[in-house]
């Protein structure tokens, strides 16, 4: 167990959805990260927050928007679904904001679209 | 840009065969940090090491070892005496600093099955 939390664990729904990933991460990380898992894409980087703010984006499609809050958690939002959004999103987390810092993963939310 | 490669897609031995896993990277940075994670069937993502790019000593923890050589962008990943358990897909990655943050780039993967 990583300390990362995930829910839900599981979640599926339509296209033209929105849908709300929520994540918590290990006691005293800063940082939190998003992925987005497919078999198409393999591991993406989505979005990294620190301590509130946004510090590093990846390939983030517009639909899709983040934020941390003041208690660290984080929430991944995705709208208007279609069917290529179907994947396993993971939550990660870290100390640091720096590249020397280890990220850990949360058990993922797979995510379906139909 | 950054980029990771695992060419080895799919690898099956035997239990108790020792198995290397390759991983080789491109960075233009000259610090920089490379780790392993193991994704078992469960599907979670495991961190299993890290690397900086000025520590070339061999690393063993247990069964496992890892053989980072900056000539050859190389981190391989040898297990030794493999078992069922060792069964799971691991991945290489790079970490690259974003002027703010950092994000982890991953290779594609190597599926590892151990077969009794």
């Amino acid at each position: 167990d990583s300390g990362v939390t995930q829910t839900p664990k599981h979640l599926i729904t339509a296209t033209g959805q929105r849908v709300t990933l929520r994540c918590s991460p290990r006691s005293g990380d800063l940082s939190v990260y998003w992925y987005q898992q497919s078999l198409d894409q393999g591991l993406q980087f989505l979005i990294q927050y620190y301590n509130g703010e946004e510090r590093a984006k990846g390939n983030i499609l517009e639909r899709f928007s983040a934020q941390q809050f003041p208690d660290l958690h984080s929430e991944l939002n995705l709208s208007s679904l279609e069917l290529g959004d179907s994947a396993l999103y993971f939550c990660a987390s870290s100390v640091g904001s720096g590249v020397e810092n280890e990220q850990y993963f949360g058990p993922g939310t797979r995510l379906t679209v139909t | 840009a950054q980029k990771v490669t695992q060419a080895q897609t799919e690898i099956s031995v035997v239990e108790k065969e020792d198995v290397t896993l390759d991983c080789v990277y491109e960075t233009r940075d000259t610090t920089y940090y490379l780790f392993w994670y193991k994704q078992p069937p469960s599907g979670e993502l495991v961190f299993l090491i890290r690397r900086n790019s000025f520590d070339e000593q061999n690393e063993i923890s247990g069964r496992y070892s890892w053989n980072f050589q900056k000539s050859t962008s190389s981190f391989n990943f040898t297990i030794t005496a493999s078992q069922v358990v060792d069964s799971a897909v691991y991945f290489c990655a790079l970490s690259e600093w974003t002027g703010g943050g950092n994000k982890l780039t991953f290779g594609t993967g190597t599926q590892l099955k151990v077969e009794l």
